[in-house]
Formats: C-alpha cells, structure tokens, sequence
C-alpha cells in the first residue's frame, strides 16, 4: 500500500537554526498536511497546502514557519529560527482530494522528532 | 470555539472484554467524524468514519456510533486483544483541516 513518507526520522537543531523537514506525500495526492505533537499532547494542525498555495493555517504556523512543494513528489516544511518550544513530532499528510475531498481520511507520515538545542 | 473532546486520558481494560471510548464536540456540528490509531513513535492511522446522517458504522471488531443529540460519538473494540493497544484520537473538521482530541490511551492486559 502507498504511504506518506518522511525525512530525517530525527532531526536536533541548534536553538536559533533554520529547519527543512520533508515529506513525500502518495503520489497521486492533491491535498497536503503539516501537523505537530508535542510530547505528551495532541496532535494540532498546522496547514494545508493545495494547488501550490496555502489552503488553509492555524495560528501556529506564523512567519517563522514556511511551506513549498519544491518539485513533483516533495512537500517540505521550513522552520526558520527555531526555539526550544519548536521541539515536537512533526507528521505531514495527505488525501486524494477528488469527488467529496471533505470526508476523505487523512495518510500520515510516521513523523519528523525536532530536537532543539 | 469548537472543541473536540475524549473524555478519559487512559483506560484499561481486560483481553476479550469490549472497549468503549468516548469522544464529545462542542459549539458545532460536524458532518463526520474520524477515529485514528496511534502507536508510540507513530503517526495516526486511519480506522472508520462516520457521517452525521449515519447512526453506526463497522468494520470488523470495530464499531463507532454517531449521535447527534448527545453530541457524541462512540468507538467500540470487541474482544479486545494486546495488539488492540495504542492512543485513540477522534477528529473532524474539513478538506482544509483536521481538528483531533487528545486521545484515549487504551491497555489491554492479557
């Protein structure tokens, strides 16, 4: 069965660097999807991404964060600044969106852990 | 503002029995709601969704229920198994996003 799939597994930082995590939806996905979970808590959206722009955010995702589907296949999320709060799993995810996209389950990639020192 | 809720943070229950999770809204209407499994480490997986206009929907061991005057959606594991262990999450929201509970972690002891 296709999956989301996500690089590093691991990734730790320096407080302060800039982060790109990425994520390589199934193939014939349309819609696209950044979560966080910090440790302990739920997993909170942070946007979704479609026909190359910006579908929709949360208030979480403000200027520090970034999103861009470089190519035909990646979908990568860019951290700018990173503070110690940063530090959570990360998933990205995806649905076909075609014919009642609404409803449609979510694919999620088995996550990015963002380690910021 | 909209909330989703799941009511216990942890339940354990014994092999074979059937587990019952809980998961409650408020301040909207949701036109579906989606229950996910996620295992340590893990991201959600998909499970079953349930449509407001439907009352109960299954697959295999699972069941979940729908209902709208209680505000409430119900998600059922019988004869529950070890491997049945993990966090549970509800969710709703749209094509532009999903909104999840904070899950219910379910042990079932052999």
């Amino acid at each position: 069965e296709p999956e989301v799939t996500q690089t590093p597994s691991h990734q730790v930082t320096q407080m302060g660097q800039e982060v790109i995590l990425r994520c390589v939806p199934i193939s014939n996905h349309l819609y696209f999807y950044w979560y966080r979970q910090i440790l302990g808590q739920k997993v909170e959206f942070l946007v979704s991404f479609y026909n190359n722009e910006i579908s929709e955010k949360s208030e979480i995702f403000d200027d520090q964060f970034s999103v861009e589907r470089p190519d035909g296949s990646n979908f990568t999320l860019k951290i700018r600044s990173t503070k110690l709060e940063d530090s959570a799993m990360y998933f990205c995810a995806s649905i076909r969106g075609t014919g009642g996209q609404s409803n449609q389950p979510q694919h999620f990639g088995d996550g990015t852990r963002l380690s910021i020192l | 503002s909209q909330k989703i809720e799941q009511n216990s943070e942890a339940l354990n229950i014994q092999e074979g029995k059937t587990a019952t999770l809980t998961c409650n809204y408020t301040n909207y209407s949701p036109a579906y709601l989606q229950w996910y499994r996620q295992d340590p480490g893990r991201g959600p997986v998909f499970l079953l969704l349930i449509r407001e206009n439907e009352k109960e929907k299954r697959k295999e061991r699972l069941k979940v229920t729908f209902d709208t005057t209680l505000k409430q959606s119900l998600f059922h594991i019988t004869a529950s198994q070890p491997a049945d262990s993990a966090t549970y999450l509800c969710a709703s929201g749209s094509a532009r996003q999903l909104t999840f509970g904070s899950g219910t972690q379910l042990t079932v002891l052999p």
